[in-house]
C-alpha cells in the first residue's frame, strides 16, 4: 500500500525566506509518481510540481522546486523567496503512473503561514 | 489555460436524499477522477475513470456511489441516500496519461 507522511503539520516563515516543506513516501513499486498541491483558504487544489520515479533531475518549477532524494524516499518542496500569497495548505501525494488512471494518495497537509 | 470547472459550488441537501454533482474535465483529457476532502482532513481518492468505464475506486466508493459521463463533456457522481458523514468538499480532477491531474475548486456538499 502506498502511503504518504507529511511530519510539518504548520509553519510559520518570514517573508522572502525560502523555506522546504517535508514529504516521505513508502511504496513498494519502482515506478511512481510525486506532486505537490496547494490548496489557499479559498478552497481549491492547484497543482504546482510533478517528480517521477525515474527522472534524473530534480523538477523545478519557477520559485518551486523538489528535492527528490529516492534512497531516501523523501520528495521535499523548496519554495525560495517565499511571498505572503504563499500561506496556503500544502499537500505531497503520490501516484503508481502504469496504470495511467491510477488514483493519488494525499499526505495530511502542512498549513504554511507567510509572516510580513 | 483550460481549466476544470465544477457546479455547483455549494450543495445544500436533506440527509436521504439523492445528490448529484457534475464536472466539466479539461477538454483533451482522458482520465477523470473524484476525490473527497472532509473538513479539516486530507483529500482522499473516491474513483477514476477512463473510456466510459471505471479503473479504479477506493474502498469509500461503495454501492451508495456511482459516477456517469452522460455525453462528451460532462462527468458525474451521483450519491444516493445521503448521510451527514458524507458532507465533504468533493474535488473533480482530469489528467492526460501519466500527466499531473488539475483539480476543479470542488463543490462543497453540506447534509442537513
Amino acid at each position: 500500500a502506498q502511503k504518504i507522511t507529511q511530519t510539518q503539520p504548520g509553519m510559520f516563515v518570514q517573508e522572502k525566506e525560502a523555506v522546504t516543506l517535508d514529504c516521505t513516501y513508502d511504496t513498494s513499486d519502482p515506478s511512481y509518481g510525486l506532486f505537490w498541491y496547494k490548496q489557499p483558504s479559498s478552497g481549491e487544489m492547484i497543482f504546482l510540481i510533478y517528480q517521477g520515479s525515474y527522472d534524473q533531475q530534480n523538477a523545478t518549477e519557477g520559485r518551486y522546486s523538489l528535492n527528490f532524494q529516492k534512497a531516501r524516499k523523501s520528495a521535499n518542496l523548496v519554495i525560495s523567496a517565499s511571498q505572503l500569497g504563499d500561506s496556503a495548505m500544502y499537500f505531497c501525494a503520490m501516484r503508481d503512473p502504469g496504470g495511467g488512471a491510477d488514483g493519488l494518495t494525499f499526505g495530511k497537509g502542512t498549513h504554511l503561514i507567510i509572516q510580513p | 489555460e483550460p481549466e476544470v470547472t465544477q457546479t455547483p459550488s455549494h450543495q445544500v441537501t436533506q440527509m436521504g436524499q439523492e445528490v448529484i454533482l457534475r464536472c466539466v474535465p479539461i477538454s483533451n483529457h482522458l482520465y477523470f477522477y473524484w476525490y473527497r476532502q472532509i473538513l479539516g482532513q486530507k483529500v482522499e481518492f473516491l474513483v477514476s475513470f477512463y473510456n466510459n468505464e471505471i479503473s479504479e475506486k477506493s474502498e469509500i466508493f461503495d454501492d451508495q456511489f456511482s459516477v456517469e459521463r452522460p455525453d462528451g463533456s460532462n462527468f458525474t457522481l451521483k450519491i444516493r441516500s445521503t448521510k451527514l458523514e458524507d458532507s465533504a468538499m468533493y474535488f473533480c480532477a482530469s489528467s492526460l496519461q501519466n500527466q499531473p491531474q488539475h483539480f476543479g475548486d470542488g463543490t462543497r456538499l453540506s447534509i442537513l
